[in-house]
């Protein structure tokens, strides 16, 4: 099975900032590579699939970049509604697997 | 608009068995794979197994192959989720989901229906 590391945990940072997550495969999975944001008693919200791509109305300050086993998630310019839980899973291959979870909190 | 809405949970022993349902609208169900994703309370998303369009794909968690078994009947818009051989381990917010196109994540799920296993 493919499994998937992200970091931080955790991030302390204040609105206007730029936040980068990253999230690392245990082998190559192209660019098959899916981002969500999840808030607390909410279904998770899927921002970025293929690894590059903007889910229809995501805002543009929301970026995924990285193939084969290196991705990256950024948010430039942190707004107040952005402060959530951020997921990374592979969609390569069965079964999928997410990350463990980056939780974007406010200093 | 897309809905899903699961049903079937609830409090079970270990050792016992569930069904979930997911009844789904607003879209061609036989047009779209169909995932079940679990989060135990306080915990990140575990995906639990995923359906092709026509069955023809199926596939489960370690976790969970062999104890579970995922079905759907595209007659009646509908995902099922068979649960045997419960565990505690297995306690958590079931979500029924949609995939939009292969391998492009899942971009709309249901509420969720909470299944406890415990004495």
């Amino acid at each position: 099975d493919i499994q998937m590391t992200q970091s931080p945990s955790s991030v302390s940072a204040s609105v206007g900032d730029r936040v980068t997550i990253t999230c690392r495969a245990s082998q190559g999975i192209g660019s098959w590579l899916v981002w969500y944001q999840q808030k607390p008693g909410k279904a998770p919200k899927l921002l970025i699939y293929t690894a590059s791509s903007l889910q229809s109305g995501v805002p543009s300050r929301f970026s995924g970049s990285g193939s084969g086993t290196d991705f990256t998630l950024t948010i430039t310019s942190l707004q107040a509604e952005d402060f959530a839980t951020y997921y990374c899973q592979q969609a390569n291959s069965f079964p999928l697997t997410f990350g463990g979870g980056t939780k974007v909190e406010m200093k | 608009e897309v809905q899903l809405v699961e049903s079937g949970g609830g409090l079970v022993q270990p050792g016992r068995s569930l069904r979930l349902s997911c009844a789904a609208s607003g879209f061609t169900f036989d047009d779209y794979a169909m995932h079940w994703v679990r989060q135990a309370p306080g915990k990140g998303l575990e995906w639990v197994s995923g359906i092709s369009w026509n069955s023809g794909s199926i596939g489960y968690a370690d976790s969970v192959k062999g104890r579970f078994t995922i079905s759907r009947d595209n007659a009646k818009n509908s995902l099922y989720l068979q649960m045997n051989s419960l565990r505690p381990g297995d306690t958590a917010l079931y979500y029924c989901a949609k995939e939009p196109n292969a391998r492009s994540g899942i971009d709309s799920w249901g509420q969720g229906t909470l299944v406890t296993v415990s004495s």
